[in-house]
């Protein structure tokens, strides 16, 4: 089972800050929050992850609560191109140290004009 | 750079045949997972394979099986094909550095069993 709880959906305006929030209550304090965002019928594509600092890169920043419990995922500028399932996963490690990925339902964020 | 290629693209096949799927991963990523993804549902664990070794394996029967080659690509075989079978099959490779992990997707095979 998914370590992670998500909304099932969103909806945000066009050129809006998008803000998806996770919660992951049980994280171990080795594992990382991952999100990935899976585009129609398109493999899921790697956006951004962090450990216990908060993160940024071209995509997205990602705010991680001291605690380590929750997460938010922040699109600043959403486009029509950015609606897409968005999932937060708790990455498990495995022996060789690259591990699987547990998704869960993920949030189907909608982008509107 | 070519990103993780998998092949076919499509494929339709009837109930109770076999079929096998391909993926290549990014050059350099020496370790490849296997995932089914049903519609309306995310991506579910089938395999792992690192460095030519099964390192996982999700509640997948035993008719799922998968091998990994010396130049990394790796094959997903599935026997008996199920109505169930049915899916998007997602190939992910990934390189570790130091304790971080990134695994990048391809497109998939999207696999429809008559």
């Amino acid at each position: 089972d998914a370590k992670t709880t998500q909304p099932p959906s969103m909806d945000c305006a066009e050129g809006r800050a998008a803000n998806l929030p996770c919660n992951h209550s049980t994280i171990s304090g080795n594992e990382y929050v991952y999100w990935y965002r899976q585009i129609h019928s398109q493999g899921p594509q790697y956006i951004i992850h962090g450990l216990k600092n908060n993160e940024t890169n071209e995509m997205a920043s990602l705010i991680i609560t001291e605690d380590r419990k929750s997460s938010t995922l922040i699109l600043p500028h959403a486009t029509l191109r950015d609606t897409a399932v968005y999932y937060c996963i708790v990455r498990v490690r495995g022996s060789s140290n690259t591990g699987k990925l547990i998704f869960g339902q993920g949030t189907t964020l909608q982008v509107k004009p | 750079d070519a990103g993780v290629t998998q092949s076919p693209t499509h494929l339709i096949k009837t109930r109770g045949q076999h079929v096998t799927l391909r993926c290549s991963p990014i050059s350099g990523h020496k370790s490849v997972s296997w995932y089914q993804q049903v519609l309306g549902q995310g991506p579910q664990f089938i395999f792992q394979y690192y460095e030519k070794e099964e390192r996982g394996r999700g509640n997948f029967p035993d008719r799922f099986s998968a091998r990994q080659f010396p130049n990394y690509s790796s094959e997903l075989n599935v026997n008996a094909l199920l109505l169930g079978d049915s899916a998007l099959y997602l190939c992910a490779s990934s390189i570790t550095t130091g304790v971080r992990t990134e695994a990048f997707f391809g497109q998939g095979t999207r696999l429809t069993v008559v």
